[in-house]
């Protein structure tokens, strides 16, 4: 039974559609995640949600709105998508938003977003 | 700006052997560090952690050692493993902040 599970895994589309990418947590944890990982390899946070209240909203193009209707998903709506959107979008989720050290990050298996 | 850096893209070893992947950072307000493994076409899963009142933990195979002064930290593997195959990131998180900076990661290729 997966814990973090995302949806779909692979994404071909043209420029300027709208696509969503789902995301759900079974762990009961608090807060989740959305990371990007462009052609570089480079990870990195773009939404964090703690009990479906936003909390960290990096500088990231207003075209990509997260979605939470509950603690256990959050939704990522990417609209007139962009070439340079192409990356592979990672969903996460963890037990708190502080500090800790218990607070480890669990994600999904990424979503491979191709935008032609 | 990257304020986690791996600079070693690659790394290959012999099965056996000790693996050492290294990881710096530039916030000096950084004092949580985890290394994750990443498998392909799946996510990145959790490996170890140190918080910056330690200078080394240990767990089985695995070894983080932290030098805040070098704002470094390293990961040993040993003995290394076929099944170590992987890209391994490491992470950190300042005191008062709620999300982890990566790094790009390091792929390791243990070789039987």
């Amino acid at each position: 039974d997966t814990a973090v599970s995302q949806t779909p895994k692979y994404l071909v589309t043209q420029m300027g559609n709208d696509k969503s990418i789902k995301c759900e947590q079974n762990l009961g944890h608090d807060t989740m995640y959305w990371y990007k990982q462009d052609s570089k390899k480079f990870l990195k946070i773009m939404f964090s949600y703690n009990n479906k209240e936003l909390i960290i909203n990096e500088t990231v193009p207003n075209r990509f709105s997260p979605k939470s209707p509950d603690k256990a998903h959050l939704n990522l709506h990417i609209n007139s998508l962009e070439l340079g959107d192409s990356a592979v979008y990672f969903c996460a989720s963890s037990q708190g938003t502080g500090h800790s050290g218990a607070n480890v990050l669990t994600f999904g298996a990424g979503s491979r977003l191709t935008v032609l | 700006d990257q304020q986690v850096k791996q600079n070693s893209p690659s790394l290959s070893v012999q099965e056996g052997r000790i693996s050492i992947l290294n990881c710096d950072y530039t916030n000096s307000m950084f004092d949580y560090f985890l290394w994750y493994k990443k498998y392909p076409a799946e996510g990145p899963t959790f490996l170890i952690s140190i918080s910056s009142i330690k200078d080394k933990n240990e767990d089985g195979r695995f070894t983080v050692f932290l030098n805040k002064s070098a704002k470094h930290l390293s990961l040993h593997i040993v003995p290394s493993q076929p099944g170590d195959s992987a890209v391994y990131f490491c992470a950190a998180s300042e005191v008062t902040g709620n999300q982890f900076y990566f790094g790009t990661g390091t792929s390791l290729t243990v070789i039987p």
